[in-house]
């Protein structure tokens, strides 16, 4: 069974910084693009960053570029995402999300963990 | 930067009511389509994905046309379960980037 599960949520205060982590099981994770995607309490979603399966890609939501950082370890089946500057609207449930390739496209987001609220304030 | 719109925001339905939802695309994206649904406090789930293919386990009821800019989601018989807020997503621009539409919030009458 295909299972994401995050961690490292929390409050923390603007300017703060916070890690947040996402184990994956029951599936080859190191043969999947793997995304974060936020949610503001009563919004809508928002994808915040993906990576290619050997980490040599990453990409970002304009508004978090310089000061998020995805990463992954192959190693431990981990994704993380470490939030740097946080700011008031950075408060959000963060889902990690894996991929669903078909002929080496992504075309959805077919597993999502349960999600890790962060909250910045003061 | 390719925007989503959706109509309507907001939804009201009986159980057995067919309903349609409208995502629109800024600019063209094939059939780079995704639907999810949602529910309050979970995680989205994944229903429809190239615009039109069913993800496994979703009911039938569910589907998906479009492609280029304008794109529904039709559920043919509304079931309780399904009422949730549900979402497009766009991945023309995978992997450099992902947008979601704004939800439309489907709600009992």
């Amino acid at each position: 069974e295909v299972q994401l599960v995050e961690s490292g949520g929390g409050l923390v205060q603007p300017g703060g910084s916070l890690r947040l982590s996402c184990a994956a099981s029951g599936f080859t994770f190191s043969s999947y693009w793997m995304s974060w995607v936020r949610q503001a309490p009563g919004k809508g979603l928002e994808w915040v960053a993906n990576i290619k399966q050997d980490g040599s890609e990453k990409y970002y939501v304009d508004s978090v570029k310089g000061r998020f950082t995805i990463s992954r370890d192959n190693a431990k089946n981990s994704l993380y995402l470490q939030m740097n500057s946080l700011r008031a609207e950075d408060t959000a449930v963060y889902y990690c999300a894996r991929d669903l390739p078909i002929f080496g496209a992504s075309v959805g987001f077919d597993y999502w963990g349960q999600g890790t609220l962060v909250t910045v304030s003061s | 930067d390719i925007q989503l719109t959706q109509s309507p925001s907001f939804l009201s339905a009986s159980v057995g009511d067919r309903v349609t939802i409208t995502c629109r695309a800024s600019q063209g994206i094939s059939s780079y389509l995704a639907w999810y649904q949602q529910k309050p406090g979970k995680a989205p789930k994944l229903l429809i994905y190239a615009a039109s293919t069913l993800q496994s386990g979703v009911p039938s009821r569910f589907s998906g046309s479009g492609s280029g800019t304008e794109f529904t989601l039709t559920i043919s018989s509304l079931q309780p379960e399904d009422f949730a807020t549900y979402y497009c997503q766009q991945l023309n621009s995978y992997p450099r980037g992902v947008t979601f539409g704004p939800g439309t919030k489907v709600d009992i009458k």
